[in-house]
């Protein structure tokens, strides 16, 4: 199948860490990606890990993959009130031409 | 400097009408889309060109007909538009490297409404 799945809402207080999960099904996933929507806004690529590593760190963003657990999280360190947004994992996948999948996007509020 | 522009960015019409919304990308990228994003904010792909050519189209009305002039450009033109067709259509290009890398780069939307 080709789902993406993540939990719809995250709330954190600035300057604490935000951890947002996603799950998928397909196993011919090459790239995974983590996107970024402010409002009123089209999606802005934050990063993206290669279906065979397991972590990537770019500046206050973590990603983690559990190839084996099909399961992709982004973490913010020292998270602040503009990173305020709607945060879409996705996935290309192999045996479909590399189409991307989004997951349905989980809204995080940051309280100051 | 836009990367990648789309016109307009409100369309309010009546049921029944047709329009058009317009897509342009200045990155030299060869593949461009449309997405369309519903009310809770689900993204789901209609189309997708690769150097003017179809290379997917999604199980959609066939009242969507999308057109890529040059690659530059794809254009969507919706014919007698219905309420549900109400959603914000995202244009995005990628650089379709080859490896099933697929940065895309995202318009602004354009927020549809129909009445």
């Amino acid at each position: 199948g080709e789902d993406v799945e993540q939990s719809l809402f995250l709330s954190v207080r600035e300057g604490d860490s935000s951890v947002i999960n996603c799950t998928y099904t397909d196993s011919s996933s090459t790239y995974l990606y983590w996107y970024k929507q402010e409002p009123g806004a089209g999606l802005q690529l934050l990063t993206y890990i290669f279906s065979n590593m397991d972590m990537k760190q770019d500046q206050r963003l973590t990603v983690l993959l559990n190839k084996k657990d099909k399961h992709l999280s982004l973490r913010i360190a020292d998270t602040q009130t503009g990173d305020s947004a709607i945060y879409f994992c996705a996935e290309t996948l192999y045996n479909q031409g590399g189409k991307l999948i989004f997951g349905q996007g989980t809204e995080l509020s940051v309280k100051p | 400097d836009t990367a990648v522009s789309q016109t307009p960015k409100y369309l309010v019409t009546q049921m029944g009408n047709d329009k058009s919304i317009k897509c342009e990308q200045n990155l030299g990228h060869d593949t461009m889309y449309w997405y369309k994003q519903d009310s809770k904010k689900f993204l789901k792909i209609m189309f997708s060109y690769n150097n003017k050519e179809l290379i997917i189209n999604e199980t959609v009305p066939n009242r969507f007909s999308p057109k890529s002039p040059d690659k530059a450009h794809l254009n969507l033109h919706i014919n007698s538009l219905e309420l549900g067709d109400s959603a914000v259509y995202f244009c995005a290009s990628s650089p379709r490297t080859g490896a099933f890398n697929e940065k895309l780069f995202f318009g602004s939307g354009t927020q549809l409404s129909v009445l």
